[in-house]
């Protein structure tokens, strides 16, 4: 099972916004509503920022949303903050009899 | 609140065997998928396999298949990942990460276990 693919890095100024793509194919994004998005800050463990493609859990600011067209998801931040910082990771389940895969990885920047 | 709590870092020779562990607490277990990621220096997160707690169904990537064992004990919540011979393409830390029945996301994550691996 490939990677998802997703762009190195992704930057924008406080206040703007920046979306971040997830392609897959028909066996991953596009087979199931289950792609989740972490963000990953060095020295830290992941945290979970959105799951079932567009849910978020509690804590997470609302400027944090995701959505899916066909074997692309996509995860925007809204009103950029310096604490935005990190690298942001998708992540979609594989079916029952498999696991998760994780995307490449996206670098955020926040100029 | 669930707690994953993992071993602590560990400096190992090549050849060598390893086990890691992954201790859940905060929550009944028994309904819990433990999950072990990788990530090699400089790179992305990679996932290596689950497990459920409560009957120990495993399912592995398959690029980890044949080259670890994730196993469980659901008597202290505990998962482990080990190796029985290291490679020094294993220097990685590893995290574990813990999801409900029914869910496929997750939302709660060990501190993280960095493994060394160097002659």
């Amino acid at each position: 099972q490939s990677a998802l693919t997703q762009p190195r890095s992704v930057s924008g100024s406080p206040g703007q916004s920046v979306t971040i793509s997830c392609t897959g194919t028909s066996r991953d994004v596009g087979a199931y509503n289950f792609v989740s998005w972490y963000q990953h800050r060095a020295g830290g463990a992941p945290k979970l920022l959105i799951y079932a493609v567009t849910e978020r859990p509690s804590g997470v600011p609302d400027r944090f949303s995701g959505s899916k067209s066909g074997n692309t998801a996509s995860l925007t931040i809204s009103g950029l903050q310096a604490e935005d910082e990190a690298d942001y990771y998708c992540c979609s389940f594989l079916g029952s009899f498999a696991t998760y895969v994780f995307g490449d990885g996206t670098e955020v920047t926040v100029l | 609140e669930v707690q994953l709590v993992q071993s602590g870092a560990e400096a190992k020779k090549p050849g060598e065997s390893l086990k890691i562990s992954c201790k859940g607490s905060g929550y009944k277990f028994t309904s819990y998928w433990i999950g072990w990621v990788r990530q090699m220096p400089g790179k992305g997160l990679e996932w290596m396999g689950i497990i459920h707690l409560f009957d120990s169904q495993t399912k592995y990537s398959s690029s980890s298949q044949g080259q670890v064992i994730i196993s469980a004990d659901k008597s202290t919540a505990t998962a482990y990942l080990q190796w029985n011979s290291l490679k020094a393409s294993d220097t990685a830390m590893y995290y574990c990460a813990a999801t409900r029945d029914g869910d496929f996301a997750w939302p709660d994550w060990g501190q993280g276990t960095l493994v060394t691996v160097s002659s």
